[in-house]
């Protein structure tokens, strides 16, 4: 298996642009989770899925920020309008079982930064 | 809201020493993961424990729930294990069943 897939690698935009961060998850694999990692802050939760259903949206930062997982092997984050602030690297994760029992798998993360 | 605190924050050690790394947390947990992030960006999962003690190698966790504690340690330590170590709560239960709460992270250097 190729491990949880992220598109793009890196992204540079300017402030007011609409940005989309794409996820595959390993096939099989019923968990999803957005993670957002800066200096600042560290690692933080910002929503997950359970078969394609989200459970928890409570790190989402504002209104500015939606994800969506429309299958079980594509899930997106998006963000409209981008502010500086949203730099960051953001990382997907897959898991059978949730952040409770299974070891979760990363990606390699989407670097964006917003101008 | 679970609580995750992890010392040092920052570690350098020569090659071959004994390492431990510490995480305390505030609340009730299901799981606790300790995770590696290489200089390159990359998170990879080392351990999820619920109870006692784990190894991978020269990688040892340990957690002890009465205390909300766990440790990391690494024996005979090698530049690679230069790393950022994380360690990460899993919430027991409520709206926040399946969260992982994460600690700030401990900078490792290893000195040849």
């Amino acid at each position: 298996d190729a491990g949880v897939i992220q598109s793009p690698r890196h992204e540079v935009t300017e402030m007011g642009q609409e940005v989309t961060l794409r996820c595959k998850p390993i096939s099989g694999h019923d968990y999803l989770f957005w993670y957002r990692q800066t200096m600042m802050r560290g690692l933080e939760l910002l929503i997950y899925f359970n078969n394609n259903v989200p459970i928890d949206d409570s790190g989402m930062p504002e209104d500015r920020f939606s994800a969506k997982m429309p299958n079980a092997s594509f899930s997106t984050l998006k963000i409209q309008p981008s502010e500086p602030r949203d730099s960051a690297v953001y990382f997907c994760a897959s898991s059978t079982g949730g952040g409770l029992r299974n070891e979760q798998f990363f990606g390699p993360g989407t670097r964006l930064t917003v101008l | 809201k679970n609580e995750v605190e992890q010392s040092p924050q920052n570690l350098t050690a020569q090659e071959g020493e004994f390492i431990t790394i510490n995480c305390s947390y505030s609340v009730g947990i299901s799981a606790l993961h300790w995770l590696q992030q290489h200089p390159g960006g990359g998170i990879v999962s080392l351990f999820m424990l619920s109870s006692g003690k784990k190894k991978h190698g020269r990688l040892i966790a340990t957690i002890n729930i009465q205390e909300k504690h766990s440790s990391l340690h690494i024996t005979a330590s090698h530049p690679r294990d230069s790393a950022v170590y994380i360690c990460a709560a899993g919430e027991a239960g409520g709206t926040s069943y399946g969260k992982l709460t994460f600690g700030q992270g401990t900078i490792l250097t290893v000195h040849p």
